[in-house]
């Protein structure tokens, strides 16, 4: 069974420039999430979803940040402009739903703003 | 700030030996999750123990609970050179469902 996809899997972008990153889920999973990864802060919980709708985004940082699930099987994070604090990895992840615990992650998006 | 605090940060070992990390959170849980992430990968499942037990065992690993303390320890035994990565606690408070990880404790097992 394919796992959670994301793309692209590096990106290499200027400040000022907007960044699209993608997931998509595996089938059948309800719930999505996007988390950030740093050294500083490790992993950070920045939005989440339940059949498609946006249920807690208080993890995203700033107005520059957007995330969208137009349907099941996709969702986007958007940064614009993007900043090179904005450099880290970011994870999708997915379960069957809030109340499953086992979540499954992407192989994340490496993110390098310069 | 972070729900989870692993401890030791680094751990080395040898093959054979085996490795316990700590995790410590502040809030009460539901359950706790222990992840492993190789390098440049993302986070993979390992176990659950539910604030109800105290003990949880999967193939090599042992996992212990203490809701008094609000511990976790992840013990591997007979650690292989593949269990290098890095292993981290997640903790979902009551009333959410959003797991927050801890900072993680990079394991590196030498051949």
């Amino acid at each position: 069974d394919a796992g959670v996809i994301q793309s692209p899997r590096h990106e290499v972008t200027e400040m000022g420039q907007e960044v699209t990153l993608r997931c998509k889920p595996i089938s059948g999973h309800n719930s999505l999430f996007w988390y950030r990864q740093t050294m500083m802060r490790g992993l950070e919980l920045l939005i989440y979803f339940n059949n498609n709708v946006p249920i807690d985004d208080s993890g995203m940082p700033e107005d520059r940040f957007s995330a969208k699930m137009p349907n099941a099987s996709f969702s986007t994070l958007k940064i614009q402009p993007s900043e090179p604090r904005d450099s880290a990895v970011y994870f999708c992840a997915s379960r069957t739903g809030l109340a499953e615990e086992t979540q499954y992650f992407g192989p994340g998006t490496r993110l390098l703003v310069l | 700030s972070q729900q989870g605090e692993e401890d030791p940060q680094a751990l080395s070992i040898q093959e054979g030996e085996n490795a316990t990390m700590n995790c410590s959170y502040k809030t009460s849980i539901n359950n706790l999750q222990w992840y492993r992430q190789n390098s440049g990968r993302g986070l993979v499942h390992l176990i659950l123990i539910r604030s109800n037990e105290r003990e949880k065992h999967s193939g090599r690993l042992r996992v212990t609970l203490d809701t008094s303390k609000k511990s976790s320890s992840l013990l591997i035994t007979a650690s292989r050179a593949a269990d290098t990565a890095s292993y981290f606690c997640a903790t979902c408070p009551p009333g959410t469902y959003k797991y927050i990880f801890g900072t993680g404790t990079r394991l590196k097992v030498l051949a």
